[in-house]
């Protein structure tokens, strides 16, 4: 696709129910990212693909926190027994994968837990 | 502990006015250095990205400087317009491997007002 695209946009979920957000990266891109920003913080980084393995899942906060790619593609993150605390805005960034190439950003979703 | 820090907080300068904003990083080893520029409620946008060797880059009214040696960087806008209000984020490309880890800065927020 022309860019990365994140799916839903927005999602409002009660406490203690499981969410799965959706990532599409731009075509042809290897490497993966996932963030987290909390309302008036910076970028805190969750995990990194590098095709359909994670090198570094060092950034995930909790065991419900779970992510996965598949075809070198698409991949989802999904939080189990959401928390108030995981309320937040989760980025997903792709890039070529060699060293020094730019990471696009996707638009976010937005997760609200009630 | 690879760490990315950013100065001012916030900044507010009136609209035609020059700014810089700092970064100060301790990752080692060092891939490359980027600057983001992230409008309220939108994915970070790339403005430039630095390798060891580079000193400065510009894109546009944007100029970005890199001193590997004292693992500094700064970004500078020159003649500023309300559009360049948004949050500005560094961000160092960690490690020797492919991709490396993006760690990513707290940002500066800057308010260009009329």
């Amino acid at each position: 696709g022309a860019g990365v695209s994140q799916s839903p946009s927005n999602k409002v979920t009660e406490k203690g129910k499981d969410v799965e957000l959706r990532c599409d990266p731009i075509s042809g891109h290897t490497a993966l990212y996932w963030y987290r920003q909390s309302l008036g913080q910076g970028l805190e980084f969750l995990i990194y693909f590098q095709g359909n393995s994670a090198p570094d899942k060092s950034g995930l906060p909790s065991d419900r926190f779970s992510a996965e790619r598949t075809g070198g593609s698409v991949s989802t993150l999904t939080i189990q027994r959401t928390q108030q605390e995981d309320s937040a805005v989760y980025l997903c960034a792709s890039s070529l994968g060699t060293k020094n190439t730019e990471a696009f950003f996707g638009q976010g979703t937005r997760l609200t837990v009630v | 502990k690879n760490q990315v820090e950013q100065s001012p907080q916030s900044l507010i300068i009136l609209e035609g006015k020059n700014c810089t904003l700092q970064c100060n990083y301790t990752v080692s080893p060092f891939s490359n250095l980027r600057w983001y520029k992230q409008d309220t409620g939108r994915g970070p946008v790339s403005l430039t990205i630095m390798t060891f060797s580079e000193n400065t880059k510009s894109n546009g009214r944007y100029t970005a400087t890199l001193d590997a040696d004292t693992k500094q960087s700064s970004l500078h806008i020159t003649a500023s317009q309300l559009s360049d209000s948004a949050s500005y984020i560094c961000v160092v490309s960690a490690g020797s491997s492919n991709t490396g880890k993006l760690i990513f800065g707290q940002g500066t927020t800057l308010q260009v007002k009329p």
